[in-house]
């Protein structure tokens, strides 16, 4: 099976900036993630999506960044502005349906440099 | 606030040796445990995982769980240069079932 697509792999911007991340999961994943992994670090969920509704975005700084997976399926992330904190990779996992055996398949991951 | 601790290392152990790494979470409401390799440069890929019952073993990797104490090790027998990556713990809780990571373990097998 197909894994999980994510495009652009690489982006560089200037702070204040604009970007948009996305993500298409493996065919018939009803929850896809978006984690932040900053260098050294573990990945930090920023949002869960269950079909097209939003579980879980607690860690979302919804200033800047946005999410949306409308029909259920590829899933779109907006940094607007960035920060140089920003600076880092962004995951896109997915799974079956969440559940105790929830086993996640990342996606190659998009690396987002702030200038 | 649930955490899950890890050492970050690195871990040195030369080549046939018996790795050892530990994550330590802070909620006895914990589910599941799961362990993933990342190498560098690449995303975190499942190694196993085990349930709040009891340990597993798969191949040369076997999965601990110690609930009195709240850590889970991840054992690697016979450790290759290619186990050399960093290895990330992630804990599920009971009512939620978004993993929480670690800031990762990293691993170096030395010929």
């Amino acid at each position: 099976e197909a894994g999980v697509a994510q495009s652009p792999r690489y982006k560089i911007i200037e702070k204040r900036q604009s970007v948009a991340f996305w993500c298409n999961p493996i065919s018939g994943h009803a929850t896809l993630y978006w984690y932040q992994q900053i260098l050294g670090q573990g990945p930090k969920l920023l949002i869960q999506f269950q079909n097209n509704g939003v579980v879980d975005d607690s860690q979302l700084p919804k200033d800047r960044f946005s999410a949306e997976r409308l029909k259920g399926v590829d899933s779109t992330l907006k940094i607007q502005p960035a920060k140089l904190e920003d600076s880092a990779v962004y995951l896109c996992a997915s799974s079956p349906i969440a559940s105790g055996a929830n086993v996640l398949t990342f996606g190659a991951g998009s690396r987002l440099t702030v200038l | 606030q649930k955490e899950v601790e890890q050492n970050s290392g690195p871990l040195s152990v030369p080549e046939g040796a018996i790795a050892s790494l530990n994550c330590t979470y802070s909620d006895r409401g914990s589910q599941s445990f799961f362990w993933y390799r990342q190498y560098s440069g690449k995303s975190p890929e499942l190694i196993m995982f085990i349930y709040s019952n009891g340990d597993k073993e798969d191949g040369r990797f076997t999965a601990q769980l110690n609930k009195a104490s709240q850590y889970v090790s991840l054992l690697i027998r016979d450790s290759q240069p290619s186990d050399s990556a960093t290895y990330l713990c992630a804990v599920t809780y009971y009512g939620s079932y978004i993993p929480t990571f670690g800031r990762g373990t990293s691993l170096i097998v030395h010929p």
